[in-house]
């Protein structure tokens, strides 16, 4: 079966720096999302990889490693307004969106 | 920019009644999505049309119909609820299936069957 896998709860620190990891098994490789969502709000997308490697977007960077099933989101100076869920969602080889049950980040002062 | 619209925000309703979830987009995207998010799972995806005049079963199809009369609305219909279908429902849309690109979600219709 197709599975995502991400750490139910992390907490962490203003200022800090936080990594989330995302392990997957699933059927085709068509890429790899990372999305937040606030509580009572939509995600939003936040990232995206398809080849191995780090992408950096601001204060959050994506990484990807295909050949371990294995991503993680990197978030650094973490502010309060990061406090939130990060789900990691893997496209199969039917181009269908397999989601975690995403990570609820919280952030303390 | 609206995006994508979606209607009522939340309901209450008796087991049984019918429902149909609004969503509307403007922006002009191909595919359109329903999923179901539920505590602790992962967003399920219901039925999805990659574009006007065709859809396609997800995840979790059962309970659940859809149309595609048009590029802009995806209406998703519970033709008889049961109270496992309580979840928070998203329409989401995107320039195309399977392009690779990002999802844009609506703001969610809280259902709640007794």
């Amino acid at each position: 079966g197709q599975n995502i896998d991400q750490p139910t709860e992390m907490t962490a620190t203003e200022g800090a720096i936080v990594q989330i990891n995302c392990t997957y098994q699933t059927s085709g490789f068509n890429g790899l999302f990372w999305y937040q969502q606030h509580a009572g709000e939509a995600p939003t997308f936040l990232s995206y990889n398809v080849l191995d490697g780090l992408e950096e977007k601001g204060r959050f960077s994506s990484f990807l490693s295909r050949s371990k099933g294995y991503s993680y989101l990197l978030l650094k100076e973490l502010q309060m307004k990061d406090s939130a869920s990060y789900l990691c969602a893997v496209m199969d080889s039917n181009y269908q969106l397999i989601w975690g049950a995403g990570t609820k980040l919280i952030i303390k002062p | 920019t609206a995006g994508i619209t979606q209607a009522p925000t939340s309901q209450i309703l008796a087991a049984g009644r019918s429902m149909t979830l609004r969503c509307t987009q403007d922006m002009r995207h191909n595919a359109m999505y329903w999923y179901r998010q539920d505590l602790g799972l992962g967003l399920r995806l219901i039925h999805y049309s990659n574009t006007a005049g065709t859809t396609g079963k997800g995840e979790v199809p059962d309970g659940y119909s859809v149309s595609r009369a048009n590029t802009d609305d995806f209406p998703l219909t519970l033709a008889s609820a049961v109270p496992s279908q309580t979840s928070v429902y998203f329409c989401a849309s995107s320039e195309g299936q399977g392009d690779t690109g990002e999802l844009f979600f609506g703001e969610g219709s809280r259902l709640t069957v007794l």
